[in-house]
C-alpha cells in the first residue's frame, strides 16, 4: 500500500518568487512514480511533472523542479518565478503496486495544497 | 494535444435515481479509470478497466457502480441508484500502459450533485 502526505494545506508565495511544495510518501515497492497534479478551480486535473524511483536526476519541466530525497520519501516540488495563473490546489500522487503486486495500476493522491500567488 | 474528454461537465439528479458519466479516453491509451473528489477532500481511486474487464476497485466501488466500454472509444461511469454522498467531482483518466512511469491523464471532471 502507499500513502502520500502533505503536510502544508495553504502557502502563500509573493509573484515572482519561488515556493516549495512538500510531499512525503511511504511504500515498500522498489519501483515507483511520483508526480504533480495542479487543480485550478475551474476543476480540472492537469499534469505538471513526474518523477521515477530510479532516476538519478531531479525532474524539471520549465518553472517546475522535483526536488527527490529518496533516502527520506520526500519528493518535493519547486516552482519558480510565481505566477498569478500558478494560484491552485497542487496534489502530490504515487502510482506504484497494487495490493496483489499484479500491476500498477491507480494513483494514490495527498490532501492537496493550496497556493495562493500574491501580487 | 489529445485529450480525456468527459460529458456532461454537470448534471443534477434526485437521489435513487440512475446515472451515467460518459468518458472519451485519450485514442491510444489502453488503461481507463474513475476517480472522485468529494468537494474539499484529496482524489479517491474508484476502478481502473483494462483488456474490457475491471482490474482494481476500490472499496468505494461497491454493486451501485459499474463501468462499460459500449464501443471502441466510449468509457462510462454508472451509479444506479445515486444517494446524497455520491455528489462529487467524477473523474476520468487514462494511461498508455500499466507501468510506475506512466503518467495518468485526467479529463475535466463531472460535477455530480445529488439532491
Amino acid at each position: 500500500a502507499q500513502k502520500i502526505t502533505q503536510t502544508q494545506p495553504g502557502m502563500f508565495v509573493q509573484e515572482k518568487e519561488a515556493v516549495t511544495l512538500d510531499c512525503t510518501y511511504d511504500t515498500s515497492d522498489p519501483s515507483y512514480g511520483l508526480f504533480w497534479y495542479k487543480q485550478p478551480s475551474s476543476g480540472e486535473m492537469i499534469f505538471l511533472i513526474y518523477q521515477g524511483s530510479y532516476d538519478q536526476q531531479n525532474a524539471t519541466e520549465g518553472r517546475y523542479s522535483l526536488n527527490f530525497q529518496k533516502a527520506r520519501k520526500s519528493a518535493n516540488l519547486v516552482i519558480s518565478a510565481s505566477q498569478l495563473g500558478d494560484s491552485a490546489m497542487y496534489f502530490c500522487a504515487m502510482r506504484g503496486r497494487n495490493a496483489g503486486g499484479t500491476s500498477y495500476g491507480k494513483l494514490t493522491f495527498g490532501q492537496g495544497t493550496i497556493l495562493t500567488v500574491h501580487p | 494535444e489529445p485529450e480525456v474528454t468527459q460529458t456532461p461537465s454537470h448534471q443534477v439528479t434526485q437521489m435513487g435515481q440512475e446515472v451515467i458519466l460518459r468518458c472519451v479516453p485519450i485514442s491510444n491509451h489502453l488503461y481507463f479509470y474513475w476517480y472522485r473528489q468529494i468537494l474539499g477532500q484529496k482524489v479517491e481511486f474508484l476502478v481502473s478497466f483494462y483488456n474490457n474487464e475491471i482490474s482494481e476497485k476500490s472499496e468505494i466501488f461497491d454493486d451501485q457502480f459499474s463501468v462499460e466500454r459500449p464501443d471502441g472509444s466510449n468509457f462510462t461511469l454508472k451509479i444506479r441508484s445515486t444517494k446524497l454522498e455520491d455528489s462529487a467531482m467524477y473523474f476520468c483518466a487514462s494511461s498508455v500502459r500499466d507501468g510506475s512511469g506512466n503518467t495518468i491523464y485526467f479529463g475535466e471532471g463531472s460535477w455530480l450533485t445529488v439532491v
